[in-house]
């Protein structure tokens, strides 16, 4: 499984624009890019997915560059609902048995302050 | 739709003590797993299982046990509880997709062993 890296922690203020960076270097050509979203005493919940290029949903938008060795999370005018953990996680959707076995790193704890 | 479903919430053992935690999932869903998270950490894989009568070990089964008669339970034994096995427990489901990596989670069990 590709390894990852993204920052520690991240603070921002309500009505900004928050762009998370995660660093994948050796991913594999099968390896989808999923984000993984997780309020403390809750579980995670699954934000977006992408192979390339970029993605939009409802709740964020995912930016892949041409080589795949990074993304970016993007989350639209956050509020403080969004102060959360941010897991961005790189694998094989058949290897991983479409998310049944998922490798979670330490995320990035993003803080949103008014 | 109740999703996935954990049991109890909140649990104190004493060293020594077994105990089950529960799992329940109304999605249909064939796949199915634990991870336990330690404070700051990211989730890490026990078990899995993909389908009734099948499961595997994942990063850290040690102390553990699981079972799967049925598509909807996926219950997680203690055998011998431990201070080290201190930690919240989540369960999750998976449906059968080789295109994404999206997992639906419990609630989670903080287990707690004195």
């Amino acid at each position: 499984l590709a390894k990852t890296t993204q920052p520690i922690s991240m603070d921002s203020y309500e009505g900004q624009e928050v762009n998370i960076t995660c660093s994948h270097n050796n991913i594999a050509t099968n390896d989808y890019i999923t984000w993984y979203q997780q309020f403390p005493s809750q579980g995670p919940r699954f934000i977006i997915q992408g192979y390339k290029t970029k993605v939009t949903n409802e709740v964020a938008s995912l930016f892949i560059p041409a080589d795949r060795k990074s993304s970016t999370l993007s989350l639209p005018r956050v509020s403080l609902s969004d102060t959360a953990v941010y897991y961005c996680l790189v694998g094989d959707p058949i290897l991983t048995g479409g998310g049944n076995k998922l490798t979670f790193g330490t995320g990035t704890q993003l803080k949103v302050e008014l | 739709n109740a999703g996935v479903t954990q049991t109890p919430k909140f649990q104190v053992l004493k060293t020594g003590q077994s105990m089950t935690l529960q799992c329940a999932q109304d999605m249909n869903h064939e796949y199915m797993s634990w991870y336990r998270q330690d404070p700051g950490m990211g989730l890490r894989l026990i078990h899995y299982s993909v389908g009734a009568g099948i499961t595997d070990q994942g990063e850290v089964p040690n102390g553990y046990n699981v079972s799967r008669s049925t598509t909807e339970d996926f219950p997680l034994r203690l055998l011998s509880a431990a201070p080290s096995q201190t930690s919240v427990y989540f369960c999750a489901s998976t449906p059968i997709k080789s295109y994404n990596t999206e997992a639906f989670f419990g609630q989670g069990t903080r287990l707690t062993v004195v």
